[in-house]
């Protein structure tokens, strides 16, 4: 089975700090991808990458920005936090090239004070 | 722009019955579609998936129909059990990479 897996279940931060959240999957799925997921809003693309240092817009990337060095791992880091960036943050990775299947981590719930 | 809707937010139904979960799609150019389920806590989880090629697919006690026609999408669930009871998205190929998701069905089984 494909292993997604996001290093933190639970982070808090404060209002202003740079925050990473990582993601890393085990089996050598070229894409991965950044959703936030919100009540009422549903998954919400933010950024995603087809290929070690590559990296493609999704449709809320204001605020973030990702780094790709590793095919199995897939940064996303909030360049300075702000409460409206609270939210359930989950990492996917899929295979190949188009919009195939993508499995998820179980991701991370941030809280910015 | 194209989207993914879901015709009921919640959907409860009797422990042993067949659940129901529909799906109504917009982008008639779409031609991959996925169902997950997310159970509180977890990530969601891949389900089954069917090409445009298909009108239906079976799985252990899931089957997909899609209605191309009409543009719909439904997840049929057999014998439904207590560890069925989860939140129900679909998907859409969108442009490029992307999955287009739909807002979710939460499904209640009653003992």
């Amino acid at each position: 089975d494909v292993k997604v897996t996001q290093s933190s279940r639970y982070l808090v931060k404060r209002t202003g700090e740079k925050v990473f959240l990582e993601c890393v999957q085990d089996m050598d799925h070229e894409n991965m991808f950044w959703y936030r997921q919100d009540p009422g809003l549903g998954l919400r693309l933010i950024y995603f990458s087809y290929d070690v240092k590559m990296k493609e817009k999704g449709d809320i990337p204001e605020g973030y920005s990702v780094s790709r060095e590793k095919k199995e791992r897939f940064s996303l880091i909030l360049e300075s936090a702000s409460t409206n960036q609270t939210s359930m943050y989950l990492c996917a990775s899929s295979q190949g090239q188009g919009a195939g299947a993508q499995h998820f981590g179980d991701g991370t719930r941030l809280s910015i004070l | 722009g194209e989207s993914v809707g879901l015709h009921l937010p919640t959907l409860s139904v009797q422990e042993g019955d067949n659940s129901i979960i529909n799906c109504a799609y917009s982008n008639s150019a779409s031609d991959y579609f996925i169902w997950y389920k997310q159970e509180s806590g977890k990530g969601p989880q891949f389900i089954i998936d069917i090409r445009s090629n298909m009108d239906k697919r079976q799985g252990q006690r899931v089957t997909v129909l899609l209605n191309k026609t009409v543009k719909h999408l439904s997840l049929q669930i057999a014998a439904t059990q207590p560890g069925d009871s989860a939140v129900y998205f679909c998907a859409e190929n969108g442009s490029s990479y992307k999955l287009i998701f739909g807002s979710g069905t939460r499904l209640l089984v009653r003992p």
